[in-house]
Formats: structure tokens, C-alpha cells, sequence
């Protein structure tokens, strides 16, 4: 089945730190989408971005389908992005489900 | 974006008890649902994915019979976990998508099942 790896698998940063999170995926996709899961497990949608770019306030990310990979830019990280991020793909022909990425563990401190 | 209402959040049950957990989708309908199960300080691994009016698929490795799913209309799905044990506990999440192709997942707020 396909693999969806990300890297770095944890991550600790100054507040005020911008850091770059990658989402590699071994099959061609239809979909995918990055996701900030919460110290309660509530998964918050931060992007669907099956290609190009997309920003939202300090968030960014960028799909390049054809390297069958992504970027999760954040900058002037706060202490309430701490977390596990998530993306997750939509295997092409694989019936809508999606598959998700190994997750990157943020901690940022004061 | 699209509101998904899973309940309960928490449960607790006894060894040998079954347990329903449902999923709702408030605001849009979904003709697919799908049902992830996350253990700790691990990703989600999908279930099954549960379809309005026929029965669900289930992924490999995951008992049909112990896990079963009912999608009766196009806004409610629900996962029962029967007899269940103590390795059942985990962090089960539900998602739902708008129809159509390609487009946007939205999560449940998880349930976190412990079985004593």
C-alpha cells in the first residue's frame, strides 16, 4: 500500500521559531490535506491542498503532486501550536479514504 | 468548514459489553463515512469505511463481526464494538466527506473507549 512518511517525527522550538514540516508519499494522489491534532485528539483541518500553494495567517503549505510530496511552513510559532500535525493522502483510484502520514510532534516553548 | 459531531466522547465499560458510538454530520450529507482507530503517540489507521444504505468495507485485519457498522441515512453512522476487551481501548475517530469527488475530509471529536 502506499506510504506516507514525515519528517521531522518530533520537533521543539522557541516561540517567535518558523519551522518547515515534509510530507512524503510513495503513489500518485488525488487529495491531501494537513491536520493539527489537539491535546483532547480533535483533528482542526488546516489545509486541503491536493497541489500548489495556500496560506492562512502564519500557516502555509505547498503540494508538489509530481515530487509526490508537501510542506507545512509555520511561522512565529506560538505555544498553542504545540501538538502532533498530521497530512493525510487520497491514494488515486483508492476510493476516497485517506491515509495518513507517520506525524510530526511540535513542542514550543516560552 | 463542515461539522462532525461524534458522541460519546468518553466511555467506560465493562469486559464483555458492547458499546455504540455514533457519528453525525451536522451540516452537509455524507454518502461516506469512515472509521479510524488511533493508539497512543501512533497516526490513524483506518477501519472500515461505512456507505449510506449497503454494508461497509472493512480494512484488512479488522473483525467485521466485533466492529460493527451501520450508516442508516446520510448524516449518521455508527461503530458498536461488541464483546468488547481491555485491548479494544482506544481512541476511535470518525470522519465524513461532502459527496463528490475529491474533496474535504472532516473529523469527529474522537472517543476515547476504556474497557475494564
Amino acid at each position: 500500500g502506499i506510504q506516507v512518511e514525515q519528517s521531522p517525527p518530533d520537533l521543539i522550538l522557541q516561540e517567535g521559531a518558523n519551522s518547515t514540516l515534509r510530507c512524503n508519499f510513495s503513489d500518485s494522489v488525488n487529495n491531501l490535506q494537513w491536520f493539527h491534532q489537539n491535546p483532547w485528539g480533535q483533528l482542526i483541518n488546516l489545509f486541503y491542498i491536493p497541489s500548489g500553494t495556500k496560506q492562512n495567517g502564519r500557516l502555509s503549505a505547498t503540494t508538489v503532486a509530481t515530487e509526490r510530496y508537501s510542506l507545512l511552513y509555520i511561522s512565529s510559532s506560538q505555544t498553542t501550536d504545540s501538538g502532533v500535525y498530521f497530512c493525510a493522502v487520497e491514494l488515486t483510484g483508492g476510493g476516497n479514504k485517506l491515509t495518513f502520514g507517520t506525524g510530526t510532534q511540535l513542542k514550543v516553548e516560552l | 468548514g463542515a461539522v462532525v459531531s461524534q458522541h460519546p466522547s468518553r466511555v467506560i465499560c465493562k469486559s464483555g459489553t458492547s458499546v455504540k458510538i455514533e457519528c453525525r454530520s451536522l451540516d452537509f450529507q455524507a454518502t461516506t463515512m469512515f472509521w479510524y482507530r488511533q493508539f497512543p503517540k501512533q497516526s490513524l489507521m483506518l477501519m472500515a469505511t461505512s456507505n449510506e444504505g449497503s454494508k461497509a468495507t472493512y480494512e484488512q485485519g479488522v473483525e467485521k463481526d466485533k466492529f460493527l457498522i451501520n450508516h442508516a441515512s446520510l448524516t449518521l453512522s455508527t461503530l458498536t464494538v461488541t464483546s468488547a476487551h481491555p485491548e479494544d481501548s482506544s481512541f476511535y475517530i470518525c470522519s465524513a466527506k461532502v459527496s463528490g469527488p475529491n474533496t474535504e475530509a472532516f473529523f469527529g471529536q474522537g472517543t476515547r473507549l476504556t474497557v475494564v
